[in-house]
């Protein structure tokens, strides 16, 4: 099964909205990625945050990581048409080497 | 473009054949994973590969193998195909064998029929 899961599954906003997506886990964690997949095509690694940080910014995109809580969240602000595409939380474990993905959040940004 | 490549993108089989996926890494990467995206299970890690050598194992199917050659490209070979197996299987690749920022391939879409 699946480490972690994500809400919404789906998201449609305007450009220029805010989106934010979710994302719990289960087990401790050594790091919490978020990667960004456009339809049908390979993921791409938007940024990573470490067990013992609380947020991380990155150009438009915001983290956030509570462990108490087992969860994350990822803000994109002011969104575009191009972010539409399907978003993945993953984790890394004890293991350290495997990524384990959540169930993902398809967002729609109509122009 | 991650600088990882697939081949082929796309592969549509009968039941029962076998088939061969092929992975090369991006230049300086030592180590491949294996992945497998359907539907109903989502994205799953099958396998990955540091330097030649198998350093971890996920949700792999003992019809399933993998190796990696002295090149540092991959293959994932597949057998006994059953329909369920229809899937996109990803390859990525990381500059060390820890996870930490993975590069992922465009992917083979794979088709049993």
């Amino acid at each position: 099964s699946q480490q972690g899961e994500e809400d919404p599954q789906a998201l449609s906003i305007q450009e220029g909205e805010n989106a934010t997506m979710n994302c719990s886990y289960k087990t401790s964690i050594n790091n919490l990625q978020w990667y960004r997949q456009n339809s049908g095509r390979g993921l791409v690694h938007l940024i990573l945050i470490r067990s013992n940080e609380r947020e991380k910014h990155s150009g438009r995109l915001r983290v956030t990581l509570d462990t108490s809580k087992k969860s994350s969240s990822l803000l994109i602000t002011a969104s575009r048409a191009a972010d539409t595409a399907s978003y993945f939380c993953a984790t890394t474990w004890n293991a350290g080497n495997m990524l384990t993905f959540g169930g993902g959040t398809r967002l729609m940004v109509k122009p | 473009d991650s600088g990882v490549t697939q081949t082929p993108k796309h592969l549509i089989t009968a039941t029962g054949q076998r088939v061969t996926l092929r992975c090369s890494p991006r230049s300086g990467d030592l180590s491949v994973y294996w992945y497998q995206q359907s539907l109903d299970q989502g994205l799953q890690f099958l396998i990955q590969y540091y330097n030649g050598e198998e350093r971890a194992k996920g949700n792999i199917l003992e019809r399933f193998s993998a190796q990696q050659f002295p090149d540092l490209h991959s293959e994932l070979n597949l057998s006994s195909l059953e329909l369920g197996d229809s899937a996109l299987y990803f390859c990525a690749s990381s500059v060390d064998g820890t996870a930490y920022e993975q590069y992922f391939g465009p992917g083979t879409r794979l088709t049993v029929t």
